[in-house]
């Protein structure tokens, strides 16, 4: 049972606007969300998170939203640019020993010129 | 820089074969993890250690087994390949109790059965 889910296969903007991926999750017992961006051949890197408590988090061009009564986070990236073309994991965390990280099954982006 | 080196970029073995998958990290981290990666299924996490020979399953571990003699290397092994485990693995690393960020991924084996 996926417990982290990412509807949206796939997106395509223009060069300049906003991009905006979504999440949906079913647990929540959770303490971070994080999103993580993944090029072909390369292994995921770490982009942003955001804590459980917390609504919004941003850094640079890039901001999180988390709605915990919806359970569904979003990744704004504005503005959005050529180098952002990649697949985009969203994933949760539980800290502690036992701590792993389940992903959802990715947004392919497209920024287009 | 920290790395987790995986030691095949790709590799491709009949059915039946015995496949072993190696993984190195140099950061001393405690957690190793093993997920494979498909189109429309993201990835998923098939076998992680928190020490050396430590070993837990991950939502998918049929068919696979590890092992973890050494604290910087893990390895994945496939019993007997088959085709429905062609597919991209990625080695990740992290220390105890980690906080976003704290994951390294290696750049990923794409394994190919035939």
């Amino acid at each position: 049972d996926q417990q982290v889910k990412q509807n949206s296969p796939s997106l395509s903007v223009q060069e300049g606007r906003i991009s905006i991926l979504n999440c949906d999750y079913t647990n929540s017992m959770f303490d971070y969300f994080l999103w993580y961006k993944k090029y072909p051949a390369e292994g995921p890197t770490f982009l942003i998170s955001i804590s459980s408590i917390k609504d919004k988090n941003e850094d640079g061009r890039f901001t999180v939203f988390l709605n915990k009564s919806a359970k569904h986070l979003s990744l704004h990236i504005v503005p959005s640019q050529p180098g952002d073309s990649a697949v985009y994991f969203c994933a949760s965390l539980n800290t502690g020993t036992a701590s792993k990280l389940t992903f959802g099954t990715g947004t392919r982006l497209q920024v287009t010129l | 820089d920290v790395k987790v080196t995986q030691s095949s970029r790709y590799l491709v073995k009949r059915t039946g074969e015995k496949v072993f998958l190696e993984c190195v990290q140099d950061m001393d981290h405690e957690n190793m993890f093993w997920y494979r990666q498909d189109p429309g299924l993201g990835l998923r996490l098939i076998y992680f250690s928190y020490d050396v020979k430590m070993k837990e399953k991950g939502d998918i571990p049929e068919g696979y087994s590890v092992s973890r003699e050494k604290k910087e290397r893990f390895s994945l092994i496939l019993e007997s390949a088959s085709t429905n485990q062609t597919s991209m693995y990625l080695c990740a690393s992290s220390p105890p109790a980690s906080q976003p960020g704290g994951y390294t991924f290696g750049s990923g084996t794409r394994l190919t059965v035939v």
